[in-house]
């Protein structure tokens, strides 16, 4: 069964401390990787698509890099208003277009 | 670019009856509109998949009796909770892409609460 495992489940940062998401996929045929923002209470905002291992997007103080079996979301400096919650999610080749997506990262940024 | 808007954002009904939630593509054209649900503290569960013009795929476990789509336009797919009961009650979701890209993009959200 195709899988999506991000970790940690939540994360507790002050404003301007660096840090990491993880997403890990089962290798079985990536189609393309996704990242996504979600506030409470609303639907979840598209940041990034990855397609290969190697690629690397950024955008502001995000920066979403792949390798083969796991992406990160880098986040820089971070602000409150980075706080949400961040969702992965997989294409996979035999999946049509559906995407699975993994529970979130809670990230909150103290001021 | 790319905005997915759903109506109403939040809606109450009682028990045994129905309830419908638009959702509309409103700068571009999708050929597929995805629906989802939310329960508190946990990622999206697809629902169905729906293209233009066809019947809607649903995924293992969703009763397609109960929550009938329909994706008659390019811009526009329903989602109609029939006879609601309480656990239906949810956040429900939809999503988005053109047939030339693979993002989807999501709408704010509908609120369902059954009483």
């Amino acid at each position: 069964e195709d899988q999506v495992t991000q970790s940690p489940e939540a994360l507790r940062l002050q404003e301007g401390e660096s840090s990491s998401l993880n997403c890990s996929y089962t290798v079985s045929g990536l189609r393309g990787l996704f990242w996504y923002r979600q506030d409470p209470g609303k639907g979840p905002e598209f940041l990034f698509t990855l397609y290969s291992a190697g690629e690397e997007k950024e955008k502001e103080r995000l920066k979403a890099t792949l390798t083969k079996k796991e992406s990160f979301l880098h986040i820089t400096a971070p602000k409150p208003e980075d706080s949400a919650t961040y969702l992965c999610a997989v294409q996979y080749v035999q999946g049509a277009q559906k995407l699975v997506f993994g529970q979130g990262t809670r990230l909150t940024i103290n001021p | 670019g790319a905005v997915v808007s759903q109506h109403p954002s939040w809606v109450i009904c009682k028990s045994g009856t129905s309830v419908k939630i638009e959702c509309r593509s409103l700068d571009f054209q999708a050929t597929t509109m995805f629906w989802y649900r939310q329960f508190p503290k946990q990622s999206l569960m697809l629902m169905a998949t729906s293209n233009e013009g066809s019947k809607a795929t649903y995924e293992q476990g969703v009763e397609k009796d109960k929550f009938l789509i329909n994706h008659a336009s390019l811009t526009l797919s329903t989602l109609t909770v029939t006879s609601a009961h309480p656990e239906d009650s949810s956040f429900y979701i939809c999503s988005a892409r053109t047939s030339w890209a693979s993002e989807q993009y999501f709408g704010p959200g509908t609120r369902l609460t059954v009483t």
